[in-house]
């Protein structure tokens, strides 16, 4: 079982569409968790970074955290051709500062929003 | 705001011969940077963990001596692949973190390697 899971998709929604992408974890030792957009051929860009359970709102994007079931989301409101890319989870322990950089990423899911 | 920059962006290599991949922090100082891999339609995998002025932290199933890093200063880190082979073909990522604050981790853009 992998420590990180997420449906890669790939996933296709509409202009202004509401999308709703998850993970899943197993290591209870992860704290931190961040969502990545990554382009082709592109590094991850980040997007969102939480570490407590809850909601987290930034602009169109809403991140979830529920370590209790060990799931987190990102919700993109009103979601536009310029979101289609690739979402990358990713997560890490809490263990000092240097944990930041040992990420556990999920798959990715790819995103196409069309016109 | 911050940024890593990653040189070259792509490179093509003959099986046997030896790629060096820089990591620049072009506007903050980073002890600690870190080397990803990730396979096309795979995610990202951590391979070490490289610190300025001491040895690598390898992950478990990489390759020290194949994958040989290089931290010489607080803004460079050098990953080199040696005796490349067709199935090290992939794309190579570094991060560094960024002690001033703000995002905590920044990538650079990635080195497509391509080994023939």
């Amino acid at each position: 079982q992998k420590e990180v899971e997420q449906d890669p998709g790939p996933l296709s929604v509409p202009e202004g569409a509401i999308v709703s992408l998850n993970c899943t974890y197993s290591n209870s030792a992860f704290q931190y968790f961040m969502w990545y957009r990554q382009y082709s051929r592109k590094g991850p860009e980040l997007l969102m970074y939480t570490y407590s359970s809850g909601n987290k709102e930034d602009g169109r994007f809403t991140a979830q955290v529920d370590k209790s079931s060990k799931y987190i989301s990102l919700f993109i409101r009103d979601s536009q051709p310029s979101d289609s890319a690739t979402y990358l989870c990713a997560m890490s322990a809490l263990a000092g500062g240097t944990s930041y950089g040992k990420l556990t990423f999920g798959q990715g899911t790819i995103l196409t929003v069309h016109p | 705001g911050a940024v890593v920059s990653q040189h070259p962006s792509w490179v093509i290599c003959k099986s046997g011969t030896s790629v060096k991949i820089e990591c620049r922090s072009l506007d903050f100082q980073a002890t600690t940077m870190f080397w990803y891999r990730q396979f096309p339609k795979q995610s990202l995998m951590l391979m070490a963990t490289s610190n300025e002025g001491s040895k690598a932290t390898y992950e478990q199933g990489v390759e020290k001596d194949k994958f040989l890093i290089n931290h010489a200063s607080l803004t460079l880190s050098t990953l080199t692949v040696t005796s490349a082979h067709p199935e090290d073909s992939s794309f190579y990522i570094c991060s560094a973190i960024n002690p001033g604050g703000g995002s905590p981790l920044h990538f650079g853009n990635g080195t497509r390697l391509t080994v023939t």
